[in-house]
């Protein structure tokens, strides 16, 4: 079984600050895939990034980086130069077989850029 | 034109109402699936499909049914629907052959209020 964790239930962040969003995974699975998604207030589901197990650099797309820590099996999201258009929640999710396939989720951050 | 369409968007019904909740994608893509979203929560999966004839269960499958009645529609039924499956639903789609980052792609969600 897979397992995300998601321990910031919120986090306020000033505009152009840099946020790190935290996120641990359990899979005894080898190949899986990590993802992100950002879920504004109208609800819509949107992906920002996808980290594959086998990937040996951190994925990148553009302010979005993930952090990918394998040893720590952690998949942290950094967001620079942080836009009061970036607050909403914030959901880690995971899927074996390098993704494609379904998806685990945390239980999500809440982002709250204060200008 | 929305890539995956969800209808209805906004339903309210009664207690022992059965329900369905339909998508429909334009994608292309063999492998659909049905999410819900709880209040403050992550996305939990209730049924998958990788193709027309391959149903499968998710982590939330009862007191659900589904019906994949071609490879763009899969419908999701609650027979008897209760107030505890009062949530936000979503549809959403994958391709393993699409290559680039294996996201799925999610409709824009039904929220279903059981009175």
């Amino acid at each position: 079984a897979q397992k995300i964790t998601q321990t910031q239930p919120g986090m306020f962040v000033q505009e152009k600050e840099a946020v790190t969003l935290d996120c641990t995974y359990d899979t005894s699975d080898p190949s899986y895939g990590l993802f992100w998604y950002k879920q504004p207030s109208s609800g819509e589901m949107i992906f920002l990034i996808y980290q594959g197990s086998y990937d040996q650099q951190n994925a990148t797309e553009g302010r979005y980086s993930l952090n990918f820590q394998k040893a720590r099996k952690s998949a942290n999201l950094v967001i620079s130069a942080s836009q009061l258009g970036d607050s909403a929640m914030y959901f880690c999710a995971m899927s074996p077989n390098f993704g494609n396939e379904k998806l685990t989720f945390g239980t999500g951050t809440r982002l709250t850029i204060i200008p | 034109d929305a890539d995956v369409t969800q209808t209805p968007r906004n339903r309210i019904t009664k207690t022992g109402k059965r329900i369905m909740l339909e998508c429909s994608q334009t994608k292309g893509h063999d492998r659909m699936y049905w999410y819900r979203q709880d209040p403050g929560l992550g996305l939990q999966l209730i049924y998958y499909s990788f193709d027309v004839k391959d149903i499968n269960k998710g982590e939330i499958s009862d007191g659900y049914s589904v019906s994949r009645q071609a490879q763009a529609k899969f419908s999701l039924s609650l027979e008897s629907a209760i107030p505890n499956q009062t949530a936000l639903y979503f549809c959403a789609t994958s391709d393993p052959q699409a290559g680039g980052d294996n996201e799925q792609f999610f409709g824009p969600g039904t929220r279903l209020t059981v009175l």
